[in-house]
């Protein structure tokens, strides 16, 4: 069974980058029938998607966050990133990583997500 | 984007009764190359990871109880739970998938009566 968990830290200034990682077991992020995937939910409000990452470096990212997300991946740890630069409060919710299948980019496994504040 | 308004927003069903979730989508969601609507559905509980319960509108996922079904075509749909049980408790969100950014709904609250 794949298992994804989120870690980095919990607190972020304003202006400043937040930076995470997902750590994949019981599967590969090399694996060419996924994509890898951020998910954030802001508290008390609903699920946003980030962007995806497939294990060749393609990039998705949505329109909003584009200017001001990277996701990388690192293949040899097991492991993809993301980075968010230049944060907000607005910034301030719940991350997930999250596997997506290719051919109907569904999210079948979800990291438990980890709460990112960011504040002074 | 492609908006997803889910009704209602929260729900109180009684143990063993039927509990049915809506999803609209502010554009068809039907494939005309492979006639596929690209909806999902998933479950979310309290300090757990969301869980895919539903995918092409009505596919259950494996594992998935036969209690929960998905229905509808185009820009409505629906999750049903045919006789609600106490693990049920839960948020569940319907997401598109036909185009970027994916979007979800907002989230519909089940409780028990």
């Amino acid at each position: 069974q794949v298992q994804l968990q989120e870690s980095g830290p919990g607190l972020v200034k304003p202006a400043e980058t937040l930076s995470l990682t997902c750590t994949v077991s019981g599967g590969s992020v090399s694996s060419g029938y996924y994509y890898w995937s951020w998910i954030r939910q802001p508290p008390g409000k609903g699920l946003e998607w980030i962007g995806y990452i497939y294990y060749s470096g393609i990039t998705k990212y949505n329109p909003s966050l584009k200017s001001r997300v990277t996701i990388a991946v690192e293949m040899s740890k097991n492991q993809f990133s993301l980075k968010l630069s230049s944060v907000t409060a607005a910034d301030t919710a719940v991350y997930h990583c999250a596997r997506v299948r290719t051919g109907g980019d569904v999210f079948d496994f979800w990291g438990q997500g980890t709460l990112v504040t960011v504040s002074s | 984007d492609i908006v997803l308004t889910q009704s209602p927003d929260s729900l109180a069903v009684s143990l063993g009764e039927r509990a049915t979730i809506n999803c609209k989508s502010s554009q068809s969601l039907l494939s005309s190359s492979n006639s596929k609507d690209y909806l999902a559905w998933y479950q979310h509980k309290p300090g757990q990871p969301p869980k895919l319960l539903i995918h092409w509108a009505s596919t259950r996922e494996s594992g998935v109880p036969d209690r929960f079904s998905g229905s509808g075509s185009g820009t409505d749909f629906s999750l049903t739970i045919s006789s609600l049980q106490a693990e049920d408790v839960a948020v569940y969100y319907c997401q598109q998938y036909y185009s970027t950014p994916f979007t979800f709904g907002q989230g519909t609250k089940l409780e028990i009566k």
